[in-house]
């Protein structure tokens, strides 16, 4: 089975811009949650998303935002890049919304802002 | 509040000697509990998971953690290091709030020596 999937990879952006990045959950699981990392730092909870609607937000300013399509799989959006957005995007997929069900991580998103 | 304190950046062993990495916590619910593995340029892998049931969890790569409650620890341990164990490693703690809120550690770099 394939695990989770992020694309792009990489991604160099300018200040000022946007940016899109791309998440496809394992297949049959319902919530996929955005993580950023970072350098040196372990994954800050940005959202989590289940059955289309936004269901928990972490402390991120409202240049972010996400949504969720009908075959669950996800979009993370960043407005007005800063050069501190430069991270590893990180996208979670589980079974349910909650409970004791663990995250399954994709690779994540190297974004760099210059 | 939720929180997660790893006592030590970096932990540096000799292969074939015991593996410690520390982990404090701090949870207002019946939290549960994570430890995940990261290597370089690779996304988290799900190494054990603590959720009310036995305290003391076996994990993946002979990996594992003792949830101790009055001490609000759960250590991560192994017996002996393999160099492939070399990466780095994030406590987790996650509260059902009607969504996952997770929060990751700043995480432990290991450095396992020939």
């Amino acid at each position: 089975d394939a695990g989770v999937t992020q694309s792009p990879t990489h991604l160099i952006k300018t200040r000022g811009q946007h940016v899109t990045l791309r998440c496809s959950p394992i297949s049959g699981h319902k919530s996929v949650s955005w993580y950023q990392q970072v350098l040196g730092q372990g994954p800050q909870f940005i959202f989590q998303y289940y059955e289309k609607e936004e269901r928990g937000r972490g402390n991120f300013p409202d240049r972010f935002s996400a949504r969720q399509f009908p075959n669950y799989s996800s979009e993370l959006n960043v407005n007005a890049l800063l050069l501190g957005d430069s991270a590893l995007y990180l996208c979670a997929s589980s079974l349910v919304l909650a409970g004791n069900y663990e995250q399954y991580f994709g690779p994540g998103t190297r974004l760099t802002v210059t | 509040a939720q929180s997660v304190t790893q006592l030590d950046s970096h932990v540096s062993v000799s292969e074939g000697t015991p593996v410690l990495l520390r982990c404090n916590y701090s949870s207002s619910y019946s939290p549960s509990l994570f430890w995940y593995v990261q290597h370089p340029n690779k996304g988290l892998q799900l190494l054990l998971k603590y959720t009310s049931a036995a305290t003391l969890v076996k994990g993946i790569n002979g990996f594992e953690a003792e949830f101790k409650k009055s001490e609000t620890s759960f250590h991560l341990t192994k017996p002996s290091a393999h160099m492939s164990d070399a990466a780095e490693y994030f406590c987790v703690v996650s509260e059902e709030r009607g969504y996952q809120k997770v929060t990751f550690g700043t995480g432990t770099k290991l450095q396992v020596i020939p």
